[in-house]
């Protein structure tokens, strides 16, 4: 199992500018995946990236790129140039291998607000 | 792009009534969840099914139960509700149990007890 820990509940970022929202993780498991995942007022959960445990790259999905730092066990999510749109709950998940289903544990997410 | 669907949107009821969340999906996705979340909280998985006539309680206790009958349906059903059930309802599907698997998630369904 996994244990996942946002320490940001809210962040602010202006319009353009980049903004990091932090997330630590801690397992005991050799082989894992952790995951950022979008969840604006309308309630329904968006992916936006995967970093496994083996991969030496950083994740990028378009705007979206995750700092992974396996020592530090953080794997953090980096928005490159926030739109108006980006603004939502934002939730770090790890996921466990169980071998027929994933199961995946969130942190308690973070509320980004883009401003003008 | 994923097609799961969740209804009702928004629900209102009063204690001891029976209640199913509906939840399908057109994807033929073998993998289906359930979570709960309360507001500004993390979601928390209360069932999981990796197919057909399977179905498995997930880390959170639930007293809500599921079936499988059809691989694209995957209700939950409340059998007497209580205030302590007010909660949102996400439903999720995927179609790997690897650990790269993506989760396509419904709208919620918003519950409220009274």
């Amino acid at each position: 199992a996994q244990k996942i820990t946002q320490t940001q509940p809210g962040m602010f970022v202006q319009e353009k500018e980049a903004v990091t929202l932090d997330c630590t993780y801690d397992t005991s498991d050799q082989s894992y995946g952790l995951f950022w995942y979008k969840q604006p007022s309308s309630g329904e959960m968006i992916f936006l990236i995967y970093q496994g445990s083996y991969d030496e790259q950083n994740a990028t999905e378009g705007r979206y790129s995750l700092n992974f730092q396996k020592a530090r066990k953080s794997a953090n999510l980096v928005i490159s140039a926030s739109q108006l749109g980006d603004s939502a709950m934002y939730f770090c998940a790890g996921a466990s291998n169980t071998g027929t289903a994933s199961k995946l544990t969130f942190g308690t997410g973070t509320r980004l607000q883009v401003t003008l | 792009e994923a097609d799961i669907y969740q209804t009702p949107r928004y629900l209102v009821i009063g204690t001891g009534e029976k209640i199913t969340l509906e939840c399908s999906q057109t994807m033929g996705h073998d993998k289906m969840y359930w979570y709960q979340q309360d507001p500004g909280m993390e979601l928390h998985l209360i069932h999981y099914s990796y197919g057909v006539n399977s179905t498995e309680k997930g880390d959170l206790s639930s007293e809500s139960t599921v079936s499988r009958i059809r691989t694209e349906h995957f209700p939950l059903t409340l059998e007497s509700a209580r205030p302590s059930h007010t909660s949102q309802y996400l439903c999720a599907s995927s179609d790997t149990a690897s650990l790269s698997e993506k989760l396509f998630f419904g709208s919620g369904t918003q519950l409220s007890v009274l």
